[in-house]
């Protein structure tokens, strides 16, 4: 079993509507919990941070994070051309050598 | 403000070659990556650097080799190309272990 399981996609949403993204993990003791985005052929884009169980909310933007469950999702409203890319969740584990472990991501892309 | 700055960005090696990837970031972070990503298998830790004069292993990390010039320089090497070798190489730094990352713009190596 992945430390970090993400539905590769591809989504496709139409623009202006909300995408939701999803990212399961194995390690109960996960801490932190980062949404990366990632353009075609270039370096992840740190996009959103959330650490307690919750919603956080940064601009179109937004990270939910329940524990009990083992899932964060990130929400993307208002969607626009330029939020296709590829999205990384990672989370930090206490696994092994206390290190991130990155999903595969999710490709979305935004219809206009 | 430069983040951090990864050379080369391209690079073919025949096997058997060796090569070092250079990597320095000035944004003062103590932690810094090697991180690899392959298609379906998403990024994966190579080594890390928690502070200058430490290193440590990650998820994938025989056939390299990682040296902490300094705070600022985090290097990694490749002793002995192999074709399974052939990937795109990150570097990346944060603040601590516990925060998100900033990338470099990556290297894409092909060893035929």
């Amino acid at each position: 079993q992945k430390e970090v399981e993400q539905n590769s996609g591809p989504l496709s949403v139409p623009e202006g509507a909300i995408a939701s993204l999803n990212c399961t993990y194995s390690d109960r003791v996960s801490q932190s919990f980062f949404w990366y985005r990632q353009y075609s052929g270039k370096s992840p884009e740190l996009i959103m941070s959330i650490y307690s169980n919750g919603d956080k909310e940064d601009g179109r933007f937004t990270a939910q994070l329940n524990k009990a469950s083992q899932y964060v999702s990130l929400l993307i409203r208002d969607s626009q051309p330029s939020d296709s890319a590829t999205y990384l969740c990672a989370v930090k584990t206490l696994t092994g050598s206390d290190q991130f472990y990155f999903g595969t991501g999710t490709s979305l892309t935004v219809i206009p | 403000n430069a983040g951090v700055t990864q050379t080369p960005k391209f690079q073919v090696l025949k096997t058997g070659q060796s090569m070092t990837l250079q990597c320095a970031q000035d944004m003062n972070h103590n932690s810094m990556y090697w991180y690899r990503q392959d298609p379906g298998m998403g990024l994966r830790l190579i080594y890390y650097s928690a502070s200058e004069g430490t290193t440590d292993k990650g998820e994938v990390p025989n056939g390299y080799n990682v040296s902490r010039l300094n705070k600022r320089e985090f290097s990694l090497r490749l002793e002995s190309a192999a074709p399974s070798q052939t990937s795109v190489y990150f570097c990346a730094s944060s603040e601590d272990r516990g925060v998100g990352y900033t990338f470099g713009s990556g290297t894409r190596l092909t060893v035929v």
